[in-house]
């Protein structure tokens, strides 16, 4: 089982309409959870982050975390086409060895006109 | 938000050469980045931690005598691909951690990535 899982898609969405991502990961000691935006040819950038239960609202976008169910989504809302990319899931696991960021496979959205 | 500078942004090098990649924090003191590679249509691998002063920390399955990583200073990181070969052509991108908030997790700042491509 890989530690982060995301659909690969892609997710086709009509413009205006809400895209639903989600992601769920293996290890029960994740504390921070990210959503990180990459376009084609560029590096990711973030989104947003969550770490406690319920729901995350910044503008358009909506991060839901349900830490019983190891799961984290993402609400795109109003969608745009300038919301086509890869949205990358990421989780923060505290180690001793330190702490570090494992990424889902990412899941491709097209939104179209 | 934080700046994270990479270069060169593409290169494009003959197998068995060595290449050197640029991880510069512009707006900030970076004591650990991070050195991700990125295969096409897949997701970003960690490949090592670099902390400033000290060895950096790799990734199981990661060659440290391949992939050199120097953390000489609090801005700047450099990753250097020895002897490159064609398996090794990816998108290698650095980043840095930075809180934003007191208390809050920290987030993870991208560079722009590197393209190599090795013939």
């Amino acid at each position: 089982q890989k530690e982060v899982e995301q659909n690969s898609g892609p997710l086709s969405v009509p413009e205006g309409a809400i895209a639903s991502l989600n992601c769920t990961y293996s290890d029960r000691g994740s504390q921070s959870f990210f959503w990180y935006r990459q376009y084609s040819g560029k590096s990711p950038e973030l989104i947003m982050f969550i770490y406690s239960n319920g729901d995350k609202e910044d503008g358009r976008f909506t991060a839901q975390l349900n830490k019983a169910s190891q799961y984290v989504s993402l609400l795109i809302r109003d969608s745009q086409p300038s919301d086509s990319a890869t949205y990358l899931c990421a989780v923060k696991v505290i180690k001793a060895a330190g702490n570090k960021l494992t990424f889902g496979g990412g899941t491709r959205v097209l939104v179209k006109p | 938000g934080a700046v994270v500078s990479q270069h060169p942004s593409r290169v494009i090098c003959k197998s068995g050469t060595s290449v050197k990649i640029e991880c510069r924090s512009l707006d900030f003191q970076a004591t650990t980045m991070f050195w991700y590679r990125q295969f096409p249509k897949q997701s970003l691998m960690l490949m090592a931690t670099s902390n400033e002063g000290s060895k950096a920390t790799y990734e199981q399955g990661v060659e440290k005598d391949k992939f050199l990583i120097n953390h000489a200073s609090l801005t700047l990181s450099t990753l250097t691909v020895t002897s490159a070969h064609p398996e090794d052509s990816s998108f290698y991108i650095c980043s840095a951690r930075v809180t934003q908030l007191a208390g809050g997790p920290q987030e993870l700042f991208f560079g722009e990535g590197s393209r190599l491509t090795v013939l």
